[in-house]
C-alpha cells in the first residue's frame, strides 16, 4: 500500500501571493506523481505531472520532484481567487495505474 | 488535455431499482480505466479497476455483485449500480488512463441520489 501524505491545511494565502503545497510518499518504487486540482462538488483535474527528479514549470505552477527525500510540491505563483480549491498528489508506479493519493490540501486565495 | 465524459451527470432513482452510468474516453483509447465513489468532504475511493476485454478488478468491500462493471470497448466502460439503497448515493467518477501520457484523467462524475 503506498502511503501519500500532504501538508495538512487549510492553506490561506493573499491574491498574487505564492501557495506552496507538498507531499511525501512512502514507497520508493513509484515511478509517476501528479498533482490534481479538485473544486468542491467536482471531479478532479489534473494540473501538473512529473516523472523525473527536478523542475517542471507549466505557467503559474511549479512542480518539483525529489526521489531521493521521496517529496513531491507544487507551487502555484500569482494566486488567483479561481485557484481556491482541494489540491490532491497523487503517485504510481505498478503496472496497475492505480493512483494512490493524499488526503488533499484545501487553499483559499483571498482577493 | 484528454477529454473523458460521464453519463447522465445526475441521477435520482427510487430504491430497488438499477442505475447505469456510462464513462467514455472521446479522444484516445483506454484499456483501463477506474471507478471511484467520493462521498460529501471525504476522500476518493477507488471502487474497482475496469480493464477492456476482461473482468473488472474490484477493490476489497467493494460488491463485485452489486457494482456491474463492463467495459466493451476501448472508449467505453460502464457501472451499474444494482438494486441501488439510500446508501448508495454519492458521487460516483470514473477515470480513464493514457498510455502514451501515462496520465490518468477523470469525468466529470455522476452524482447519484437514491429515494
Amino acid at each position: 500500500q503506498k502511503e501519500v501524505e500532504q501538508n495538512s491545511g487549510p492553506l490561506s494565502v493573499p491574491e498574487g501571493a505564492i501557495a506552496s503545497l507538498n507531499c511525501t510518499y512512502s514507497d520508493r518504487g513509484s515511478q509517476s506523481f501528479f498533482w490534481y486540482r479538485q473544486y468542491s462538488g467536482k471531479s478532479p483535474e489534473l494540473i501538473m505531472s512529473i516523472y523525473s527528479n527536478g523542475d517542471k514549470e507549466d505557467g503559474r505552477f511549479t512542480a518539483q520532484l525529489n526521489k531521493a527525500s521521496q517529496y513531491v510540491s507544487l507551487l502555484i505563483r500569482d494566486s488567483q481567487p479561481s485557484d481556491s480549491a482541494t489540491y490532491l498528489c497523487a503517485v504510481t508506479g505498478g503496472n496497475d495505474y492505480k493512483l494512490s493519493f493524499g488526503a488533499g490540501t484545501t487553499v483559499t486565495v483571498r482577493a | 488535455g484528454a477529454v473523458v465524459s460521464q453519463h447522465p451527470s445526475r441521477v435520482i432513482c427510487k430504491s430497488g431499482t438499477s442505475v447505469k452510468i456510462e464513462c467514455r474516453s472521446l479522444d484516445f483509447q483506454a484499456t483501463t480505466m477506474f471507478w471511484y465513489r467520493q462521498f460529501p468532504k471525504q476522500s476518493l475511493m477507488l471502487m474497482a479497476t475496469s480493464n477492456e476485454g476482461s473482468k473488472a478488478t474490484y477493490e476489497q468491500g467493494v460488491e463485485k455483485d452489486k457494482f456491474l462493471i463492463n467495459h466493451a470497448s476501448l472508449t467505453l466502460s460502464t457501472l451499474t449500480v444494482t438494486s441501488a439503497h439510500p446508501e448508495d448515493s454519492s458521487f460516483y467518477i470514473c477515470s480513464a488512463f493514457r498510455t502514451q501520457t501515462d496520465e490518468q484523467y477523470f469525468g466529470p462524475g455522476t452524482r447519484l441520489t437514491v429515494t
